[in-house]
């Protein structure tokens, strides 16, 4: 596609359920960083892929959080036992090379609420 | 403990007259500065940067201003138009430049 997609852009789940966001990067794009953005805050960095592998995960808050990205394309963020403090827009932004984050392309984010 | 300072979250200018945004950080070991707009239900996208090495870079309309030993940096818009509505974030990378860290953003109004 043309640009970073993310599905579902709208998700409400029930405290204690998991759940998976998926994000799309922009074609032969290797770079790919996860942020989450809570209400009247700036996005928060989660985790960086570099190809296959997690680069930087340092910013995943706690064990309940988890995402992969087998092929090298395609991400998932998994989150267990959700919480009501989960409520969040997350972000995906991918790049065209490893560590220029200052060219990433945002998707339009999925916005999750845990009720 | 936030590296990244938007003091300001709304800011109201008059159409055609100039906006600055300021944003402060705490990190010296930062090496490039970002500024990103965001629309409601969209993603950021990015407008301007700046290297830490120099203090100026224009782009159009868009000018990033950054002072080191204040740790401050400035975004100017000239002249403003309806379209630069938006949240606006300040954001940092180091010389990895493998993670952005942003601040909590500036809503700008321009009135007609």
């Amino acid at each position: 596609g043309a640009g970073v997609s993310q599905t579902p852009s709208n998700k409400v789940t029930e405290k204690g359920k998991y759940v998976e966001l998926r994000c799309d990067p922009i074609s032969g794009h290797t770079a790919l960083y996860w942020y989450r953005q809570s209400l009247g805050q700036g996005p928060e960095f989660l985790i960086y892929f570099q190809g296959t592998g997690a680069a930087d995960d340092s910013g995943l808050p706690n064990d309940r959080f988890f995402a992969v990205r087998p092929e090298g394309s395609v991400s998932t963020l998994k989150i267990q036992r959700t919480e009501r403090g989960d409520s969040a827009v997350y972000l995906c932004a991918s790049s065209l090379r490893p560590n220029q984050g200052t060219e990433a392309f945002f998707g339009q984010g999925t916005r999750l609420t845990v009720v | 403990d936030q590296q990244v300072k938007q003091n300001s979250p709304s800011l109201s200018v008059q159409e055609g007259r100039i906006s600055i945004l300021n944003c402060d950080y705490t990190n010296s070991m930062f090496d490039y500065f970002l500024w990103y707009k965001k629309y409601p239900a969209e993603g950021p996208t990015f407008l301007i940067s700046i290297s830490s090495i120099k203090d100026k870079n224009e782009d159009g309309r868009f000018t990033v201003f950054l002072n080191k030993s204040a740790k401050h940096l400035s975004l100017h818009i000239v002249p403003s138009q309806p379209g630069d509505s938006a949240v606006y974030f300040c954001a940092a990378t180091g010389v990895r430049a493998d993670k952005i860290i942003f601040g909590k953003g500036t809503r700008l109004h321009i009135l007609p």
